[in-house]
């Protein structure tokens, strides 16, 4: 079974330009969450999509956004990008059953200079 | 709002030292308790999941505990291999993204 796949591994961008980030969530599974995480604040909370709908949102300024495909697959776009927005962003996937985990990708490694 | 404190945020052990490593949490109404362990560069591997006070989980070397307030993730005899990150992730009664703890950086040493 496949497990939750990120696309690109690393990237590095210039500040001031905008980035788009690909995920494929486990096969039949309807929710994709993205997180941000750096060595300070962790993993900090981006937004959820369940069938194709954002359910949550972080707290997170509006440069960030997603959206989520028919087939489940997700992509979050950062526009503008600064330096702090340099991070580990991953994505996880759950079926979002009664007794459902969290599986996660490996993750995008953004880089802005 | 949702609060998860983990302790110790680094922690270095000799081979076959236990130990135990914790999590303080504060929810509403809790869902689910979610154990994690990171290597670096990659992303959180499933570890657990606790549901209700009391309960109990065990993974070879390692078993997870949890009580209404806090969660234990106990490591019998580790070994070089065992040294990661393990995070703690929590999630209340509605429909709410998992809140996570910031680590605890476990290092074993032969």
């Amino acid at each position: 079974k496949a497990g939750v796949t990120q696309t690109p591994r690393y990237l590095i961008k210039t500040r001031g330009q905008q980035v788009t980030l690909s995920c494929s969530p486990i096969s039949g599974h309807r929710s994709v969450s993205w997180y941000q995480q750096t060595p300070g604040q962790g993993l900090q909370f981006l937004f959820e999509y369940f069938s194709e709908t954002q359910r949550n949102k972080g707290n997170f300024p509006g440069r960030f956004s997603g959206r989520q495909f028919s087939n489940s697959r997700s992509e979050m776009n950062v526009s503008t990008l600064e330096l702090g927005d340099s991070a580990l962003y991953l994505c996880a996937s759950s079926a979002r059953t009664a007794n459902y985990g969290y599986t996660f990708g490996s993750g995008t490694r953004l880089t802005v200079v | 709002e949702d609060q998860v404190t983990q302790s110790p945020e680094a922690l270095r052990l000799q081979e076959g030292e236990s130990s135990s490593l914790n999590c303080s949490y504060t929810v509403s109404g809790l869902r689910g308790l979610f154990w994690y362990r990171q290597d670096p560069g990659k992303g959180p591997e499933f570890l657990f999941t606790l549901y209700s006070a009391g309960e109990e989980k065990e993974k070879e070397r390692l078993k997870a505990t949890l009580t209404k307030k806090e969660s234990f993730l106990h490591i019998t005899a580790p070994k070089p291999e065992d040294s990661a990150t393990y995070l703690c992730a929590v999630q209340d009664s509605g429909n709410t993204p998992l809140v996570f703890g910031k680590g605890t950086r476990l290092s074993v040493i032969a």
